[in-house]
């Protein structure tokens, strides 16, 4: 069964460090999300791509934050610095296109520790 | 705006035992659709339903069903005679149709301990 795949799932780091995530979406599936899921929170979207074209990116912290999806297959996520407030579990998810009515599928998420 | 609510943090129940889960939500929109995810230990959440704003028969799928009332602004999800492997955080999500990109709102999540 396709699954998407992240990578690594888990990652400790220190603050003022840069770390980056990896996702590889389902074959096929044009559109891919960047949720970040605080302990105890529902996740929240912070990047979404139709190809390689960022669709929304309002709520992406772009002072540190950057994602990318050169070719409109896998995708990166960076933090530059990282701080206390970063730690969190970050999932990716894709979607065969950006509907509403679509099912998302999410791989099963980096969990980020920043101390 | 556009909001989920579940009110329930965390739920305790024994095993064979009838559980449901709130959500309530919030849009302006009149097309919409919700969603129930199952984010189990392992961390990636796993659809389980979906339903769209003109849609409100109720759905049964195994021990699973859903009840969605519009005139409440609700989409509860019941487990009937629950397992241990039940054990999980629901999350109710929403997505509108005014937002083409498909992007899900999500509730705080329900976590579920289904005792032996």
């Amino acid at each position: 069964e396709a699954e998407v795949a992240q990578s690594p799932r888990y990652k400790i780091t220190e603050k003022s460090q840069a770390v980056a995530f990896w996702c590889d979406p389902i074959s096929g599936h044009a559109t891919l999300y960047w949720y970040r899921q605080i302990l105890g929170q529902g996740p929240e979207l912070l990047v979404q791509f139709q190809d390689e074209s960022v669709v929304d990116d309002s709520q992406l912290p772009k002072d540190r934050f950057s994602a990318e999806r050169l070719k409109g297959v896998d995708s990166t996520l960076k933090i530059q610095p990282a701080e206390l407030g970063d730690s969190a579990m970050y999932l990716c998810a894709s979607s065969l296109v950006a509907a509403p009515y679509n099912e998302q599928f999410f791989g099963p998420g980096t969990r980020l520790t920043v101390l | 705006a556009q909001k989920v609510t579940q009110a329930q943090t965390e739920i305790s129940v024994v095993e064979k035992e009838d559980v449901t889960l709130d959500c309530v939500y919030e849009t302006r929109d009149t097309t919409y659709y919700l969603f129930w995810y199952k984010q189990p230990p392992s961390g990636e959440l796993v659809f389980l339903i979906r339903r769209n704003s003109f849609d409100e028969q109720n759905e049964i799928s195994g021990r699973y069903s859903w009840n969605f009332q519009k005139s409440t602004s609700s989409f509860n999800f019941t487990i009937t005679a629950s397992q241990v492997v039940d054990s999980a955080v629901y999350f109710c999500a929403l997505s509108e149709a005014d937002n083409q990109g498909g992007k899900l709102i999500f509730g705080q999540g329900t976590e579920l301990s289904v005792k032996p």
